[in-house]
């Protein structure tokens, strides 16, 4: 049963615009996660988000930036697209750090044009 | 850092038979080991998890074995059906609380009727 929530499924849009994908979690976890996977499914972890500390995988562009109301949500911006952006994001939550299960959302999927 | 290297790439196998993967990491410190499903248009799910005091776990036509002196983690499906077919991952982390999982490359599988 599906416990975290992505949206929009599918994004599609032209270089240079600005992007925002959603993602809620209602398993009460205190870690939230982006990884993105390309279109060879290979995973790169981009930020992690825990109890408001944030930590960022050095190699992730600066126009990527997470933004968190509430530890049930982590949204990602995309300040102005490149089509070396095009992928499946994918958002995961966990209890804590490192040995912990991670639960997927269903992923977005961008596509810049 | 630790590098985590997934093989094969693509395996297809017929209903019935068994379907090895197998992982290699590099840090010796490595203390949590996990596979992952992940069904086409979906997120990751969870299949099993070991700590590094395991060597083999056994749950519903799964094996995985750990072996720390020549830092390899398989996953065995034993009796396949096409339900199996998806791509897989391993996932490894260490004891130090690491905040990421560092993924394997993935391993399509494609279990034929």
């Amino acid at each position: 049963e599906t416990a975290v929530f992505q949206t929009p499924n599918y994004h599609v849009t032209q270089v240079g615009n600005e992007v925002s994908f959603n993602c809620k979690q209602t398993l009460g976890h205190d870690t939230m996660y982006w990884y993105k996977q390309d279109s060879k499914k290979l995973l790169k972890i981009m930020f992690s988000y825990n109890n408001k500390q944030l930590i960022v995988n050095e190699t992730v562009p600066r126009r990527f930036s997470p933004q968190s109301s509430d530890k049930a949500h982590l949204n990602l911006r995309i300040k102005s697209v490149e089509p070396e952006d095009s992928a499946v994001y994918l958002c995961a939550s966990s209890s804590g750090l490192g040995k912990n299960t991670l639960y997927f959302g269903a992923g977005t999927r961008l596509s810049v044009l | 850092g630790e590098q985590v290297e997934q093989r094969p790439p693509h395996l297809s196998v017929r209903e019935g038979d068994s379907a090895i993967i197998i992982c290699t990491y590099t840090d010796s410190a490595t203390a949590y080991f996990s596979w992952y499903k992940q069904e086409a248009g979906a997120g990751l799910q969870l299949l099993m998890s070991v700590l590094s005091n395991v060597d083999r776990k056994e749950e519903q036509g799964l094996t995985v074995l750990l072996n720390k002196k020549d830092k390899r983690l398989s996953l065995n499906l034993t009796a396949a059906h096409p339900g199996d077919s998806a791509v897989y991952f391993c996932a490894v982390s260490e004891s130090s609380g690491s905040w990421q999982l560092i993924f394997g490359s993935g391993t399509q599988l494609t279990v034929m009727p």
